[in-house]
Formats: structure tokens, sequence, C-alpha cells
């Protein structure tokens, strides 16, 4: 499998630009996560879905930041209009609960960049 | 509410040396406690993993990682340094399994080993 895949790697914008982050789960995980890493904040959970079905979207900074899952693989997160400060890289992981301690599979991460 | 402390942001060793970063954990429930290794412009790997199995949990790479719950710690060891060690260290805690639940993370220690 080629494991978590995300798009873009790399993102400048300006501000007030909006800005979609894309990321394809390994096939076959029924659930996918949004982190965010900062130097200030470190890793921090955003958003998780279920069967494609938002769980915990008590991450979320505010309404600026929203997700989506069409269908078992993709996801997006956009930010709409974007800031300086939500310049961090964004991660993507996905799992197959079946169990207690399963591992979840981070993709390389997209670093975005708002100017 | 759950958290996790790593103490010390910068650890240096010696090639060869032993390998020592720490991590403290609050929890509410008995917890499922992970460490994640990330590789410069790189995402997460997963070393190892504590599910209540075996409190000594071996890991890849020479790692290793003892809960004890009395200090509520799990710290992560290796025997003797090697370059490749060389990378940022999370320790994560889950009260739910951790593939069906977001993860708390530590801040991360960079890792630096000297020639």
């Amino acid at each position: 499998d080629a494991g978590v895949i995300q798009s873009p790697r790399h993102e400048v914008t300006e501000m007030g630009q909006e800005v979609t982050l894309r990321c394809k789960p390994i096939s076959g995980h029924d659930y996918l996560f949004w982190y965010r890493q900062t130097m200030m904040r470190g890793l921090e959970l955003l958003i998780y879905f279920n069967n494609n079905v938002p769980i915990d979207d008590s991450g979320m900074p505010e309404d600026r930041f929203s997700a989506k899952m069409p269908n078992a693989s993709f996801s997006t997160l956009k930010i709409q209009p974007s800031e300086p400060r939500d310049s961090a890289v964004y991660f993507c992981a996905s799992s197959w609960a079946q169990g207690v301690g399963d591992e979840q599979y981070f993709g390389p991460g997209t670093r975005l960049t708002v100017t | 509410a759950q958290s996790v402390t790593q103490l010390g942001s910068h650890v240096s060793v010696s090639e060869g040396a032993l390998v020592l970063l720490r991590c403290n954990y609050s929890s509410s429930v008995p917890p499922y406690l992970f460490w994640y290794v990330q590789y410069p412009n790189q995402g997460l790997q997963l070393l190892l993993k504590y599910t209540s199995a075996a409190t000594l949990v071996k890991g890849i790479n020479g790692f290793e990682a003892e809960f004890k719950k009395s200090e509520t710690s799990f710290h992560l060891t290796k025997p003797s340094a090697h370059m490749s060690d060389a990378a940022e260290y999370f320790c994560a805690v889950s009260e739910s399994g951790g593939g069906a639940d977001g993860l708390t993370f530590g801040k991360g220690t960079h890792l630096i080993i000297q020639p």
C-alpha cells in the first residue's frame, strides 16, 4: 500500500485566500484524523471521522476551518479565509480500529504558509 | 482530561551511549501509551505502544519503554545510540485505544546524536 497520501506537500498563500488540503487514507481504514503541528502548540487533533462521519470536531479552532469526508478514500480540510496564524504543518492519519492500541498511520503532512 | 509531559525539548547523547527520553502522563482511566518518531520533513512513525499486556514494551530500531503506573511514566530507552536515531520523538496517550480516538501528544523531544 502507498500509505496515507496528502496533497499538496507545500502550500504558500496570501492572507484571506481559501486553502484546501487533501488526504487519501489507507484503503480499508475506517478512521481518519486531521492534526495540526506548530512550534507553539505542538501536535493537536483537529477532527476525526469514522466511516466518513465526523465524530469529534472540538479541536477545530474556529468557523474558518471545515472538514469533509465525502467517501472512504478522500477527505479535505478547508480554511476560508486563511490567516498568518494558520501557518503550520497539517497531518492526516488513518487507522483500522479493531481492538485496543491500534496504530494510526500518518501521512507526510502539508506545510502551509500564509503570508 | 488526559495530558502528556515530555521533559527536555532537546536531548543530546554521544553515539553508542544510552538514550533516555522521558514521558509522564495524566489520565483518568488506564491509558494506552505510544511513542512516535518523526524524521525531518516526514510524518510520524510508530515506535512502540503500551496496551496493558506487558509493562516492558519492545519496539522497532532497538527502542523499548517501561510503563510505571506508580510514577505515571512511560520513558523511552535505547542501550546504544546510533547516528540514524537523530529525530523528533513524541509520546502520546489515548484513553480509548488509540485507533478509534484522537491521540494527545507531548510537545516532543529532539534527539541529537554526537559523533
